[in-house]
């Protein structure tokens, strides 16, 4: 297995534009998380998923974020619109058990 | 909310050295984790413990429950051991409270 791929892996954009930050998780994981991490509040967990099922979605910051798993090899995370506060490197995991962390999305928001 | 504190922030060590980086927390916990996260970013987790101890080569951790405090052990450091060590805890689901991380260096 090619484990949990991100895409893309940075991205550059402009406050007020949208941004779409995707991962495809490891197959037969019932489990996607979606954490943020800056240097001044470390790693944050956003989100995260059973079985395509979003459970538990407090850390998401605000409505400008949402989060969607259409089907069990696909989540999105979307920001719309960016700020620069917004900048940060996003990961993705994915678990049965273990988790398993993609290699993250680099956001800076210009 | 958990609070989960980890020390030392920072430690430096010469190769060969035994590690130890301390987790502690403040509510009970369903499970504690180990993470890594290499210079480069990317993130290893290392071990998910809800007691006792589990050993994973030269890696060594343990969880009292009753104490709300966990250490990460490391055998014969080498300079490839380099890089942040996080302790994460999870409550009731599965959600997340990450300590602030511990930077290792290991000199050679």
């Amino acid at each position: 297995d090619a484990g949990v791929i991100q895409s893309p892996r940075h991205e550059v954009t402009e406050m007020g534009q949208e941004v779409t930050l995707r991962c495809k998780p490891i197959s037969g994981h019932d489990y996607l998380f979606w954490y943020r991490q800056t240097m001044m509040r470390g790693l944050e967990l956003l989100i995260y998923f059973n079985n395509n099922v979003p459970i538990d979605d407090s850390g998401m910051p605000e409505d400008r974020f949402s989060a969607k798993m259409p089907n069990a090899s696909f989540s999105t995370l979307k920001i719309q619109p960016s700020e620069p506060r917004d900048s940060a490197v996003y990961f993705c995991a994915s678990s049965h058990n273990e988790q398993f962390f993609g290699p993250g999305t680099r956001l800076t928001v210009l | 909310k958990n609070e989960v504190e980890q020390s030392p922030q920072n430690l430096t060590a010469q190769e060969g050295e035994f590690i130890t980086i301390n987790c502690s927390y403040s509510v009970g916990i369903s499970a504690l984790h180990w993470l890594q996260q290499h210079p480069g970013g990317g993130i290893v987790s290392l071990f998910m413990l809800s007691s006792g101890k589990k050993k994973h080569g030269r890696l060594i951790a343990t969880i009292n429950i009753q104490e709300k405090h966990s250490s990460l052990h490391i055998t014969a450091s080498h300079p490839r051991d380099s890089a942040v060590y996080i302790c994460a805890v999870s409550g009731y689901g599965q959600n997340f409270v990450f300590g602030p991380g511990t930077r290792l260096s290991v000199l050679p």
